[in-house]
């Protein structure tokens, strides 16, 4: 079964850092960019960052760029999300997207971070 | 900073079409924005509908449709049912990488 697996999300102070992980199964994630998508509670979704298929080139949202890093292990088939200073407005849920020729196809089930002291 | 417009509710009759739109605040869409569709109920991952402007996505029922209409990327539900009561989001991939999620349309069928 294809599928995407995030973890490492929970409560975090402002100022603070955080991983996220994503576990691909069912392919092999280095034929395909891979992105980051955050839906802050009762709000939209909103794209933060991809990676292209061998992780040689990231691109970010403005909101997250210089804060956020994204990076990928083909080996071990794992997205991360590497979230420093961080706000009460990146409270969301993360969800690790799989991107087939610009189709957003293929969604994990989301990881929550909530920012609050 | 691109802005990417939906409409933020649209409301239509069992049975009835509604056209969703996705645009720019300045600019127009065109097929080289790779279009995409997706529907999210609340509580639920999001799903894919439609992807490089009117391609329907596997296991999706064809009263669901996208085109160009004028300067937008459309959504054409075609026979609405009830639940079809959700909410759509669109994304256009700018080009270097980036992408952007229009602010999303909460449909209402009654």
């Amino acid at each position: 079964e294809v599928q995407l697996v995030e973890s490492g999300g929970g409560l975090v102070q402002p100022g603070g850092s955080l991983r996220l992980s994503c576990e691909a199964s069912g392919f092999t994630i280095r034929r395909y960019w891979m992105h980051w998508v955050r839906q802050a509670p009762g709000k939209g979704l909103v794209w933060v960052s991809r990676s292209n298929s061998d992780g040689s080139s990231t691109t970010y949202a403005d909101s997250v760029k210089g804060r956020f890093t994204m990076s990928r292990d083909n080996a071990k088939n794992t997205l991360y999300l590497q979230m420093s200073s961080l706000r009460a407005e990146d409270t969301a849920v993360y969800y690790c997207v799989r991107d087939d020729m610009r189709a957003f196809d293929i969604w994990g089930q989301g990881t929550m971070i909530t920012v609050s002291s | 900073q691109t802005v990417v417009t939906q409409e933020p509710s649209l409301s239509v009759s069992p049975g009835g079409t509604v056209t969703l739109t996705c645009g720019l605040r300045s600019g127009s869409v065109s097929t080289n924005y790779y279009p995409s569709w997706y529907q999210q109920t609340p509580g639920q991952t999001p799903r894919t509908l439609i992807y490089n402007t009117n391609t329907r996505s596997s296991g999706v029922p064809d009263r669901f449709s996208g085109s160009i209409l004028g300067d937008k990327a459309a959504l054409t539900i075609t026979g609405a049912q009830a639940d079809d009561e959700s909410g759509y989001y669109c994304v256009l991939y700018l080009g270097s990488g980036i992408s952007v999620f229009g602010g999303g349309t909460k449909l209402t069928v009654l």
